[in-house]
């Protein structure tokens, strides 16, 4: 079934630790997208790529990385620089950036705690 | 600013309808989703609307008025299922510089 990735579903962190959330995806999807929610906020957007090998920051990009070597890949790296990285992260999917009327699938979130 | 505003819970009874709002400023809208999500899980697509009037989907509605900069979602024959948030999220722009804003959420809890 087609269908996105995320893994792990739980992660911890150490202060001071950089870590990296995977996300795949096998819909042959050009757009690719990350998320954080925060219990009693809505989704917002950490970083997007409209294509691979193209990224571009979101509304709370500062503390966060990702890359698009693969269309089917897009995980994003928390650094040690996000000084409050305990959130519910969600990695997203569209056929295309631009298609206004194709929905966003998403994956099933991995959830980010600090020790 | 793009906000997009819904209540932040609600509480209905099984068996009834229920009418969940949203609202936006309109300059720049170019559609409107409304997506589930069950606690701890992902959301899922359930409606887009991006002319006025009513979509209907089975047991779900979604109603849009552009210029008023309102929405709504019509649940009927509430099941216990039911019981999840639900988003509402605006696409403003178009092309590649358009962007997708979501709203809080509104947490709805069925009752038997």
């Amino acid at each position: 079934d087609g269908g996105i990735t995320q893994s792990p579903k739980y992660l911890f962190r150490k202060e001071g630790q950089n870590v990296t959330l995977s996300c795949e995806q096998n819909l042959n999807h050009d757009a690719m997208y990350w998320y954080r929610q925060d219990p009693g906020q809505g989704l917002r957007l950490i970083y997007y790529s409209q294509i691979v090998n193209d990224f571009q920051k979101g509304d709370i990009a500062e503390g966060y990385s990702v890359s698009r070597e693969k269309k089917e890949s897009f995980p994003l790296t928390v650094t040690s620089a996000q000084k409050n990285p305990t959130a519910f992260y969600l990695c997203a999917s569209s056929i295309e950036y631009r298609d206004s009327n194709q929905p966003q699938h998403f994956g099933d979130g991995t959830r980010l705690s600090i020790l | 600013g793009q906000n997009i505003d819904q209540p932040t819970e609600m509480t209905a009874t099984e068996g009834a309808i229920v009418q969940i709002n949203c609202t936006y400023q309109t300059s720049g809208f170019n559609g409107l989703f409304w997506y589930q999500q069950h606690a701890g899980e992902a959301p899922t697509f359930l409606s887009y609307n991006v002319l006025d009037g009513l979509e209907e989907k089975g047991r779900f509605s979604s109603f849009l008025s552009r210029s008023k900069g309102y929405s709504y979602l019509l649940l009927k024959e509430l099941q216990m299922k039911d019981s999840a948030s639900y988003l509402c999220a605006v696409r403003f722009g178009y092309s590649s510089a358009s962007k997708i804003i979501f709203g809080s959420g509104t947490r709805l809890s069925i009752r038997p």
